[in-house]
């Protein structure tokens, strides 16, 4: 079965910190991979995407993330963390069964506090 | 432009009523998606659209969970005799094209069933 792993509940950095959200998924096939982030009382926002090519991905809002087959990892990193990125991420794995679907299983999500 | 939207934000609704969740997707959007978030859950899975064609159902919890895109436009997602565990917050979701491309959600129907 298809499914995926946030092993930390909620993630604390000080502000100007690298901050890394950690994700591991499972998969039959090539893997891809996404990344979500929850603001509250808002709908998930796409950050960025894993389909083929290099295994360090960049994305929204200097967000980037790394793709290790080997580990079948996919963690979420940020260079300098800001008080703004405080939310909650959620990192996804889509499903495709011949084109039958596309749903994405989701982790249960990080909450990300940034403190001044 | 644009995002996706939904109506109702939030909906009350007593224990074995019938509601009726409004999405509108993204225009030109070909997949359309459904998905229940429970408080402090990640998303699950409903159900997908492919234009009008409604390709996968598996994760309709019951057969009380009606969903339909009839114009591959609109979408709406139903809900009949509604229980308390049906509490949840309903994100639609749609995306450009069949294969690579990312899932944009709406802001979510919080549903609560007193």
């Amino acid at each position: 079965a298809q499914s995926v792993a946030q092993p930390e509940d909620q993630v604390n950095v000080a502000e100007g910190n690298p901050l890394t959200v950690k994700c591991t998924y499972s998969v039959s096939g090539n893997p891809y991979l996404f990344w979500y982030v929850q603001y509250p009382n808002r709908g998930l926002q796409f950050l960025l995407k894993y389909i083929t090519g290099d295994n360090l991905v960049k994305g929204s809002y200097g967000f980037e993330a790394e793709f290790n087959k080997s580990q079948t990892s996919f963690h979420l990193k940020k260079p300098s963390a800001l008080v703004s990125d405080s939310a909650l991420y959620f990192c996804a794995v889509r499903v495709n069964y011949g084109g039958a679907t596309n749903k994405l299983i989701f982790g249960t999500g990080t909450l990300l506090a940034v403190q001044p | 432009g644009a995002g996706v939207s939904q109506s109702p934000r939030y909906k009350v609704a007593k224990r074995g009523q019938d509601v009726a969740l409004r999405c509108d997707p993204i225009s030109g959007h070909v997949s359309l998606f459904w998905y229940q978030q429970a408080l402090g859950q990640g998303p699950e899975f409903l159900t997908y659209f492919q234009n009008e064609a409604q390709l996968d159902k598996s994760g309709l919890p019951s057969d009380r969970f009606f969903a339909e895109r009839p114009e591959g436009s609109v979408s709406t997602l139903k809900i009949q005799r509604t229980q308390q565990e049906d509490s949840a917050v309903y994100l639609c979701a749609s995306s450009f094209g069949l294969d690579n491309y990312e899932q944009y959600f709406g802001p979510g129907t919080r549903l609560t069933v007193t």
